[in-house]
């Protein structure tokens, strides 16, 4: 299994740009979730999909933040427009939620390293 | 307030020796706890976890792990480190029934040849 696929690795944009994040999560995933790695806040979770339905976006920062989960295979997080403190390593992961109570192991992708200039 | 707390920004140990990472946290209810190693241009990968019973977990590359309530901590070990071993290390809580899991800010940790 290639495991969750994030794409770009590193990107570079201005402020002001519309920046869009991609990942594949593992395939017979259920579950997606995408997380911002800083410093200051260590990793945060952004949003989480179950049968590429948002369930909780509590964690997105402010309108500027969407995400989309068109379909099992694919998921989109955007941020239009960018600011410079939007920088971080944003992380999408995935699991299989058996819809019992115990915990589904999350598999991480490698991330994507943003820098907003 | 839901929260974990990793002590140490940064370690270093040299080959051979033994590893303890600090983990506290705080949480309202009964705990899951996690350690994940994150290797440079790497994602995140689940070393071990606890939700109930022997409060000494094992998990991969020889790694351990001990709950202890009273203390509120998740202690991380290994008792010999391998270069290969240097990263960044996370705790994480969550709660049973939860995808929602906080994670604390991380150790790296540097193994001197």
């Amino acid at each position: 299994d290639a495991g969750v696929i994030q794409s770009p690795r590193h990107e570079v944009t201005e402020m002001g740009q519309e920046v869009t994040l991609r990942c594949k999560p593992i395939s017979g995933h259920n579950s997606l979730f995408w997380y911002r790695q800083t410093m200051m806040r260590g990793l945060e979770l952004l949003i989480y999909f179950n049968n590429n339905v948002p369930i909780d976006d509590s964690g997105m920062p402010e309108d500027r933040f969407s995400a989309k989960m068109p379909n099992a295979s694919f998921s989109t997080l955007k941020i239009q427009p960018s600011e410079p403190r939007d920088s971080a390593v944003y992380f999408c992961a995935s699991s299989l939620d058996s819809g019992g109570p115990s915990y589904n192991e999350q598999f991480f992708g490698p991330g994507t390293r943003l820098t907003v200039l | 307030a839901q929260s974990v707390t990793q002590p140490d920004i940064h370690i270093t140990v040299s080959e051979g020796a033994s590893l303890e990472l600090r983990c506290n946290y705080s949480y309202g209810a009964t705990p899951y706890l996690f350690w994940y190693v994150q290797s440079p241009g790497q994602g995140l990968q689940l070393l071990l976890k606890y939700f109930s019973g022997d409060t000494l977990v094992q998990g991969i590359k020889g790694f351990e792990a001990e709950f202890k309530r009273s203390q509120s901590s998740f202690n991380l070990r290994k008792p010999s480190v391998h270069w290969s071993d240097a990263a960044e290390y996370f705790c994480a809580v969550g709660g049973k029934g939860t995808y929602k899991y906080i994670f604390g800010t991380g150790t790296r940790l540097k193994v001197l040849a």
